[in-house]
């Protein structure tokens, strides 16, 4: 079964940074893509960024292009999510998802995480 | 980056109604767009991929269509089960996007 767990969510101060991790299992985490999703309070979902299964290549939405990288360790199952110059528009419940278009043709996020909640403020 | 308008952003509706959720694409996106319920406190669950592809375990009630810049995800007969906001998401081309949401309620 696969399982991912997201994890080093806290409290931050504006201008700070957050290494967020998710440990994945249950799945040959070295074969698929993986993507970070954030919902911010009373928001919608909102795509982050998105890692190529070998890690060569990422993604990013415009608004944390250039503060966030995402990067994994397939040695580890681990995936990685660091934020930084946070502010308060990033506080969010940030979800991590297997991406089944390295595997498959039409994609899709399959399986998700519970997520971890980020807050942003002073 | 390519937007995802979708509607309504929300709607109430019966036990036993038809529901229609819609997704209008800001280019043409050929088919790729997936569908997602997600409820208060839980993940998100796929339900279609591929435009009109029903994800495994999905129940058949549930159905997808469209292609190019207009997108759609019927409820056929909606169960109690079946409250919760959907989205659709863009992955023809990054960033990727999801639409606003749409809000079923009950009636």
């Amino acid at each position: 079964e696969v399982h991912l767990v997201e994890s080093g969510g806290g409290l931050v101060q504006p201008g700070g940074s957050l290494r967020l991790s998710c440990a994945a299992s249950g799945f040959t985490f070295s074969t698929y893509a993986m993507d970070w999703v954030r919902q911010a309070p009373g928001k919608g979902l909102e795509w982050v960024s998105a890692i190529s299964a070998t890690g060569n290549s990422a993604y990013y939405a415009d608004s944390v292009q250039g503060r966030f990288t995402m990067s994994r360790d397939n040695s580890k199952n681990t995936l990685f999510l660091e934020m930084n110059s946070l502010a308060a528009e990033d506080t969010a419940v940030y979800y991590c998802a297997t991406d089944e278009g390295s595997v498959r043709g039409p994609t899709s996020l399959d399986c998700w995480g519970q997520g971890t909640l980020v807050t942003v403020s002073s | 980056a390519i937007q995802m308008t979708q509607s309504p952003s929300s709607l109430s509706a019966s036990v036993g109604d038809r529901v229609t959720i819609t997704c209008r694409a800001s280019q043409d996106i050929r088919n790729d767009v997936s569908w997602y319920q997600h409820k208060p406190g839980k993940a998100p669950k796929v339900l279609i991929y591929g435009a009109s592809t029903l994800q495994s375990g999905v129940p058949s009630r549930f159905s997808g269509g469209g292609s190019g810049t207009d997108f759609s995800l019927t409820i056929s007969s909606l169960q109690p089960e079946d409250y919760a906001t959907y989205y659709c998401l863009q992955d023809f081309k990054y960033p990727w996007t999801f639409g606003q949401g749409t809000k079923v309620e009950i009636k």
